[in-house]
């Protein structure tokens, strides 16, 4: 079983349109990353969370970590289609400080 | 703009053949990690360095995959011999002791 599971797998959408992702353990983290994957390239920091309950926002992305630390979202507010790409959730795993990841959420934005 | 650097940016090879992936992790980082992305498996740990020192291997097939860092601006992960079950995309990490890893654009390896 994956130690983070995301959801949805994959999303086809318009230009303009708002859109939600998530990422689930039944696991207790410290702290959460989110990182977006473009076509042919590596996986790009895009925030850390770390406190339960806090939320933050680069741009249209707005992060939020779950009030018990298991859980995490990411939402996109009038994505474009610069936001194609793979979204990935990562944790450290136990106290091994080797970043763990989700199978992250394809997102395709149709201009 | 420091980044991580891997070489080559694209192999192709036919199967038996050694594959020898090169990472320039980041001046300054302390931690390099090897993974490999497949659309079934998604990323997977094959190797963790701290301080040039190999701590996690546990992800790599011992018997065809090493991984070495033969000095601080170093890291290669050799494949020997290769089979068709390798082909994915690699990729290096570097950071320092903390949960953010720092990605190369990876090696995409097809061996036919």
């Amino acid at each position: 079983t994956q130690l983070l599971e995301q959801s949805p797998q994959f999303l086809s959408i318009q230009e303009g349109e708002n859109l939600t992702v998530y990422c689930n353990s039944s696991s207790v983290f410290s702290s959460l990353q989110w990182y977006r994957q473009e076509p042919g390239e590596g996986p790009v920091l895009l925030v850390t969370v770390v406190t339960g309950g806090e939320v933050k926002k680069l741009k249209r992305l707005t992060f939020q970590f779950g009030d018990a630390r298991k859980d995490s979202s990411l939402h996109i507010t009038a994505a474009q289609p610069g936001d194609t790409g793979l979204y990935l959730c990562g944790v450290i795993k136990g106290g091994s400080y080797i970043p763990t990841f989700g199978r992250g959420t394809s997102l395709i934005v149709h201009p | 703009d420091a980044r991580v650097t891997q070489t080559p940016r694209h192999k192709v090879t036919e199967m038996g053949q050694e594959v020898t992936m090169r990472c320039q992790p980041i001046l300054g980082h302390n931690t390099v990690f090897w993974y490999r992305q497949t659309m079934m498996q998604g990323l997977e740990l094959l190797a963790y360095f701290r301080n040039r020192a190999p701590l996690d291997d546990s992800g790599m097939p011992k018997d065809r995959f090493s991984a070495e860092m033969p000095d601080a601006t170093l890291a290669t992960l050799k494949i020997q011999p290769s089979e068709p079950r390798d082909s994915a995309v690699y990729f290096c990490a570097s950071g320092l002791v903390g949960p953010e890893a720092f990605f190369g654009q990876g090696t995409r390896l097809t061996v036919v």
